[in-house]
């Protein structure tokens, strides 16, 4: 059974700072996703990752993905409060079941 | 506009009163699947669908029943609901499988 972990669940950072989310995932992984939610809103896409050593980029947001260490991790630079929010990563599998499995979630809280 | 529709936004309703959650995508996609979101559980898929009258069963499909009889629309229902399945309920589409998801608004839904 697919497990996904994240951690930090809550990360309080000051504007201009850096910091990484950490997305563990369980067992074989053909892709890795990542979206935000803000309180009380819908889940919006981030990144798919689907291969080892794959980067993506979007603003202040950077996702990377090791397929060996079963770890994605989201870098945040230079954190402006417009990115408060909570963070889902999520994995799936191709293989018998085509299922989606979530981590709980990073609950971000940028401050001035 | 592209979007994931779901009826309704809010809902509380008794134990075992049958309930159905309508969703409807304007997308032409082919996969459809059912999250619930809990506190401290991030999302847990309830069913999932990779096409036209092919549906499966999620990480959590118990009390739950789904159909998929045209491309557009996956509802989900209830058939006797109980103070457990209260929760936020959120339908997801995708070009297909692996695709990023597109979320509906989710749904509100408290069992008393």
């Amino acid at each position: 059974e697919l497990k996904v972990e994240q951690n930090p669940l809550f990360l309080s950072m000051q504007e201009g700072k850096n910091y990484t989310i950490y997305c563990n995932y369980s067992t074989t992984s053909d892709r890795l996703y990542w979206y935000r939610q803000d309180p009380g809103k819908s889940l919006e896409s981030l990144f798919v990752l689907l291969s080892n050593g794959a980067v993506k980029q979007e603003g202040r947001l950077m996702a990377s993905l090791d397929t060996k260490a079963r770890l994605s991790t989201l870098h945040i630079t230079a954190a402006v409060h417009d990115l408060s929010a909570t963070y889902f990563c999520a994995s799936g599998f191709t293989g018998t079941a085509s299922k989606l499995t979530f981590g709980t979630g990073t609950r971000l809280q940028v401050t001035l | 506009e592209a979007q994931v529709t779901q009826n309704p936004r809010y809902l509380i309703t008794v134990t075992g009163k049958k309930l159905t959650v309508t969703c409807s995508q304007n997308m032409n996609h082919e996969y459809m699947s059912w999250y619930r979101q809990d506190p401290g559980l991030g999302l847990r898929q309830i069913y999932y669908s990779m096409n036209v009258e092919v549906t499966d069963k999620g990480d959590v499909p118990e009390g739950y029943k789904v159909s998929r009889k045209e491309k557009r629309n996956f509802p989900l229902i209830l058939e006797s609901p109980s103070p457990n399945q209260t929760s936020l309920y959120f339908c997801a589409s995708s070009l297909k499988w692996g695709f990023e998801a597109f979320f509906g608004q989710g749904t509100r839904l408290t069992v008393v």
